[in-house]
């Protein structure tokens, strides 16, 4: 069963519009992170949240974790091709360390 | 600096043999985490080394073993390899805590024939 799941699992957009792409569990987590990766390279780290209802922005993306701390939403405002790549949520089943959960990501592709 | 490096970038293998892939963590890391990413799919958790032992495991047979070192460096061992370990494996160093994320290396593409 998949413990953790992502919608779209691909999106392809132009350039200037916005979008927002779904993290969501069956499952209570201590912490959720959202990463991107590029072809042939190893996720990068955006954000991490830990309070239920969080939100947190970083330039023209928005991160919010739901209330129940069990989903999460990313949504990036007038994309740009540099924001391509692949869209990963983790979730920590750990409450003191790291134990993260991957789902299976959204693939975003923003055309010029 | 340092960011977390893993050696080699690419390895073939085949069936049957064993493989020994290096991760050197971010300075001043303490934990290490091994994951397998298979083509379009996330990250698959193996299992994480705090203080040179393992704290963790995922849903991975014995055969996938693994190695934290003094200097916080890491070894993943595959013996007995099978064509399903085709896989991009990634290392990633953090320190211990809710807060903190994980730094990923490039990973090592390893296929198996």
């Amino acid at each position: 069963t998949q413990l953790l799941e992502q919608s779209p699992q691909f999106l392809s957009i132009q350039e200037g519009e916005n979008l927002t792409v779904y993290c969501n569990s069956s499952s209570v987590f201590s912490s959720l992170q959202w990463y991107r990766q590029e072809p042939g390279e190893g996720p990068v780290l955006l954000v991490t949240v830990v309070t239920g209802g969080e939100v947190k922005k970083l330039k023209r993306l928005t991160f919010q974790f739901g209330d129940a701390r069990k989903d999460s939403s990313l949504h990036i405002t007038a994309a740009q091709p540099g924001d391509t790549g692949l869209y990963l949520c983790a979730l920590n089943r750990d409450n003191y360390g790291q134990n993260f959960v991957f789902g299976p990501g959204t693939r975003l592709s923003v055309l010029p | 600096e340092t960011g977390v490096t893993q050696s080699p970038t690419h390895l073939i293998k085949t069936r049957g043999q064993q493989v020994t892939l290096r991760c050197s963590s971010q300075s001043g890391h303490n934990t290490v985490s091994w994951y397998q990413q298979a083509l379009g799919q996330g990250p698959q958790f193996i299992f994480q080394y705090y203080r040179e032992e393992e704290n963790g495991r995922g849903n991975f047979p014995p055969r996938f073993s693994g190695l934290q070192f003094p200097n916080y460096s890491s070894e993943l061992n595959v013996n007995a390899l099978e064509l399903d370990d085709s896989a991009l494996y990634l290392c990633a160093s953090s320190l211990v805590g809710i807060n903190y994320g994980y730094t990923f290396g490039s990973g090592t593409r390893l296929t198996v024939v």
